[in-house]
């Protein structure tokens, strides 16, 4: 069954990028049929969605954040990844990547196990 | 933006049955979904397109949406269903997650 697995630092300085990259493994993600996604979840907090990306490269993002995100996708690796600029204190959280599942209507499954980023100088 | 609006906290007696609702401006014209998170963990997956469960997850989840209101139900509720709970729909362009009710087992 497919599995994702989030990676990246676990601390990054204000005002700088974050970057994350999840890797999927038990599927490619060339094989289409799914978007991927991030999701993060503030400490103790509910969920946010940031954005997701087809193998393609056709990305939707959430539009409270859309001018700092960047998904990308590099299917020779079957690996897809974010990018957060100008962070923030504020964007201290738990980073899931996720496979989406569904055409018109989207779910989120499975998730990967998560990344926690502090963001600190 | 839309919002979805879950209760904070809902408690059950072991053995009986759970009810979370998640409501939002004629929600019953959306597809919901609902995902449950234990502690540490990532959220799984529980129900999709209102009623429908994935392979894995017990009978005794169930769920329901209408009008204003879409509900998860956890019947003969045990020990491990202890878990926040989130509601999950898509508008405007933009997944939208609930705030997450907590479920305690008594």
């Amino acid at each position: 069954q497919v599995q994702l697995q989030e990676s990246g630092p676990g601390l990054v300085k204000p005002s700088q990028t974050l970057s994350l990259t999840c890797t999927v493994s038990g599927g490619s993600i060339s094989s289409g049929g799914y978007y991927w996604s991030w999701i993060r979840q503030h400490p103790g907090k509910g969920l946010e969605w940031i954005g997701y990306i087809y193998y393609s490269g056709s990305t939707y993002y959430n539009p409270s954040l859309k001018s700092r995100v960047t998904i990308s996708v590099d299917t020779s690796k079957n690996q897809f990844s974010l990018k957060l600029s100008s962070v923030t204190a504020a964007d201290t959280a738990v980073y899931y990547c996720a496979r989406v599942v569904g055409s018109a209507i989207h779910w989120f499954d499975p998730w990967g196990q998560g990344t926690l980023v502090t963001v600190s100088s | 933006s839309y919002e979805l609006t879950q209760p904070l906290s809902v408690s059950v007696a072991l053995g009986q049955t759970a009810r979370i609702t998640c409501g939002g401006n004629n929600i019953g014209s959306k597809n919901v979904h609902w995902y449950q998170q234990k502690p540490g963990q990532a959220p799984v997956l529980v129900i999709y397109r209102d009623s429908n469960r994935p392979s894995g997850i017990p009978e005794r989840f169930s769920g329901s949406n209408s009008g204003n209101t879409a509900t998860l139900t956890i019947s003969r509720a045990q020990a491990g269903d202890e878990a926040d709970y989130y509601c999950q729909v898509w508008d405007s362009s933009t997944e939208v997650f609930g705030g997450g009710t907590k479920l305690t087992v008594l």
